[in-house]
C-alpha cells in the first residue's frame, strides 16, 4: 500500500504562532484527508484536497499531486488547535492510509 | 450535517467472548469502510464493504473479522473471539457513490477494551 510520512512527529507552539505540517505520499493519490484527532479521540475531517488549495477560517490546506506531497497551514494557533493530525491518502477508491500523525500542544 | 454514528462508544469484553460494533452510515451514501487504531498509533484500514460485498481488505481483516449490512441503514463489524490486542478504537466510515474519488465520513469511534 502507499507509505505516508508526516513531519514534523511533534509540535509545540506558543498560542498566535503559524506552523506548516506536512504529509508526502510514495506514490500518487487522487483521494487524500486531512483530520484532526481530538483529545477525546474523534477524527475530525479538515479537509478533503486531492489537488489544490483551500481554505477554511485559520486553516488551509495545500496538495502538490505531481510531486506527492500535501501540506497544512495553522495560523495564530489557539489552545483548542492541540491534538493529532492527520492526513491519508489513497488510490485504489477504497483504503485510506494514514500517516502516524503529527502531535500539536499549543500553550497558552 | 448528516453523521456516521457509531454504538457504543465504549465496549468492554472478556477476551474470547464475541463483540459486535454498530455503525449507521450516511443515509445516500454507499461505500463503508472500518478502520482502527490501537493507542497511540496510527489509523489502520480494515475492510471496505459496497454492494453487499467485500471490495478490500488488509492484512488484518482475517478470519475472525467479518462485516455485515443487516439491513437498510446498520453496517456492522464483528469480532468472533476477542484477543487482548483487538483492544482499539475501531471507526466506520462511509463515502458517497463513486463517480469521481469523495470524502469518507468518519463516525465518533467505539473504543473496545479487551480484558
Amino acid at each position: 500500500g502507499i507509505q505516508v510520512e508526516q513531519s514534523p512527529p511533534d509540535l509545540i507552539l506558543q498560542e498566535g504562532a503559524n506552523s506548516t505540517l506536512r504529509c508526502n505520499f510514495s506514490d500518487s493519490v487522487n483521494n487524500l484527508q486531512w483530520f484532526h484527532q481530538n483529545p477525546w479521540g474523534q477524527l475530525i475531517n479538515l479537509f478533503y484536497i486531492p489537488s489544490g488549495t483551500k481554505q477554511n477560517g485559520r486553516l488551509s490546506a495545500t496538495t502538490v499531486a505531481t510531486e506527492r506531497y500535501s501540506l497544512l497551514y495553522i495560523s495564530s494557533s489557539q489552545t483548542t488547535d492541540s491534538g493529532v493530525y492527520f492526513c491519508a491518502g489513497g488510490n485504489s477508491g477504497y483504503a485510506l492510509n494514514f500517516g502516524k500523525g503529527t502531535s500539536l500542544l499549543v500553550t497558552p | 450535517e448528516p453523521e456516521v454514528t457509531q454504538t457504543p462508544s465504549h465496549q468492554v469484553t472478556q477476551m474470547g467472548q464475541e463483540v459486535i460494533l454498530r455503525c449507521v452510515p450516511i443515509s445516500n451514501h454507499l461505500y463503508f469502510y472500518w478502520y482502527r487504531q490501537i493507542l497511540g498509533q496510527k489509523v489502520e484500514f480494515l475492510v471496505s464493504f459496497y454492494n453487499n460485498e467485500i471490495s478490500e481488505k488488509s492484512e488484518i481483516f482475517d478470519d475472525q473479522f467479518s462485516v455485515e449490512r443487516p439491513d437498510g441503514s446498520n453496517f456492522t463489524l464483528k469480532i468472533r473471539s476477542t484477543k487482548l490486542e483487538d483492544s482499539a478504537m475501531y471507526f466506520c466510515a462511509s463515502s458517497e457513490r463513486v463517480r469521481s474519488n469523495q470524502p469518507q465520513h468518519f463516525g465518533d469511534g467505539t473504543r473496545l477494551s479487551i480484558l
